[in-house]
């Protein structure tokens, strides 16, 4: 069956720190993958997808950057997290192209920047 | 672009009661509509989902309608109990898009009291 793992579960970061968080699939492979962020009290903010190896999509222009350096795994990246950067971030996988497929989480990371 | 718009924002029902979610969204090129269950600290869950060559679709105690002709649909609880407080979010599929994007509610936080 297919996992997805991320990790670390939680995170404390001072203010310009460099940030990284992995996401590693198993059991599938060429599975779309995306980055989301969640805010206390509201809905999943999609930040990047991925559709294969070094392909990456921005949905939203901030401080962050992804990559697709093998093809299950994802890694979600900051040079200097900024206090905004705090939050619960969530990644998931989808089975290939489509628009009607599910998508399944994993048990995010909580950031908080100091 | 696909807008979901989900309400009540919190929900309170007493155990054994029934616990009704709405969502509307505006187009979508794919019929997939999903349902996530969220527990704090933890990654949302696939709960249940529809694909509207049905107008419902009954898992146990959960219940999804769908109205396309209003691009309505809703999660019905019956029989709710404190286990089933947690955050729950609908979903629906990228207007244009064959990537498996979803757009997500807001959410509601469900609370069962016993």
């Amino acid at each position: 069956s297919q996992t997805i793992h991320q990790w670390p579960a939680t995170l404390v970061q001072p203010v310009g720190s460099p940030l990284s968080l992995e996401c590693t699939v198993e059991g599938t492979s060429n599975p779309n993958l995306y980055w989301y962020r969640q805010a206390a009290g509201r809905g999943l903010q999609l930040l990047f997808y991925s559709v294969g190896i070094g392909q990456i999509s921005s949905e939203v222009p901030q401080n962050l950057s992804a990559s697709r350096p093998q093809d299950r795994q994802f890694i979600l990246s900051s040079k200097k997290l900024l206090l905004s950067d705090s939050g619960f971030y969530l990644c998931a996988w989808s089975g290939g192209a489509g628009g009607n497929q599910p998508q399944h989480f994993g048990d995010g990371t909580r950031l908080s920047i100091l | 672009q696909q807008q979901v718009k989900q309400s009540p924002q919190s929900l309170i029902v007493q155990k054994g009661g029934i616990s009704i979610i709405n969502c509307a969204y505006e187009n979508t090129a794919f019929d997939y509509f999903p349902w996530y269950q969220q527990f704090p600290g933890k990654g949302p869950a696939l709960l249940i989902a529809i694909r509207p060559d049905v107008s419902e679709k009954k898992e146990g105690r959960f219940t999804i309608s769908f109205n396309k002709s209003a691009k309505q649909f809703s999660l019905h609880i019956m029989d709710s109990q404190p286990g089933d407080s947690a955050t729950y979010f609908c979903a629906a599929p990228d207007r244009g898009s064959t990537l498996g994007r979803l757009y997500f509610g807001r959410g509601t936080q469900l609370t069962v009291w016993p």
